[in-house]
């Protein structure tokens, strides 16, 4: 099973400002990575997959990048609604698809 | 615009299947090909996926998580729009948010296509307790 880790657990940004997120995969996963959004009471939402391709109607300043075993999403302006939890999941090795354990994006 | 409904109780007891339901609308739950998979959330938790089936009947069509495999069932009645997720002989430590979501991840004759899963259900809150 490929274990996915995610840095920082928490991460405290202000609004406007850039939040860089990192995803690290215990054996490659080529780019078969995709990143969620989940907001409080919310179920998760589909930002990024193929590593870097954003999925429908997601802003442009959410973006991905990496491949092999180390992964980055970065929000370049944040804004209020971006104030969430992030998971990466890959689908590279599988069953299981796993997730990472999530990285919380708070308010500073 | 396709949308994922869940239902099911939101109690089981100790030792009992866990059972719920979710039913596609908004597009056909056989039209792309695609996968329908299950996923949970212990409560402060984070993602745990459950199981993926697809809705075309071949042999291999269903993944399971090994963490489950002998406690769970995953189905999908195109008749009714439905997936179906069982799980049975229960703990506490199946207390969690049950989602379900489709999986993009279909199986061509040019090889895998794996999206992700997306959209999913609005969760259903399945307790175990006496």
């Amino acid at each position: 099973e490929i274990v996915m880790t995610q840095s920082p657990a928490t991460l405290s940004v202000s609004p406007g400002e850039r939040a860089t997120l990192s995803c690290r995969a215990s054996q490659s996963v080529s780019r078969n990575l995709a990143w969620y959004q989940q907001r409080p009471g919310q179920a998760p939402r589909l930002l990024i997959y193929g590593a870097s391709t954003r999925a429908t109607d997601i802003p442009v300043r959410f973006s991905g990048s990496g491949s092999g075993t180390e992964f980055t999403l970065t929000i370049s302006s944040l804004q209020s609604e971006d104030f969430a939890v992030y998971y990466c999941q890959q689908y590279d090795n599988w069953p299981p698809w796993t997730f990472g354990q999530g990285t919380k994006v708070e308010i500073k | 615009q396709l949308h994922l409904q869940q239902s099911g109780p939101g109690l089981v007891r100790p030792s009992e299947t866990l059972s719920l339901t979710c039913t596609v609308s908004g597009g056909s739950i056989t039209s792309s090909r695609y996968y329908w998979a299950w996923i949970r959330q212990p409560p402060g938790k984070g993602l745990e996926w459950i199981g993926s089936v697809g809705s075309v009947s071949y042999i291999g069509s269903t993944y399971y998580t090994p963490a489950l495999m002998s406690r769970v069932n995953i189905s999908v009645d195109t008749s009714k729009s439905q997936s179906s997720l069982k799980l049975s002989s229960v703990t506490a430590a199946d207390t969690a948010v049950y989602y379900c979501a489709r999986h993009n991840f279909m199986m061509t004759f040019g090889g895998i296509v794996d999206r992700g899963f997306d959209p999913w259900g609005l969760g259903t809150l399945v307790t175990v307790s006496s």
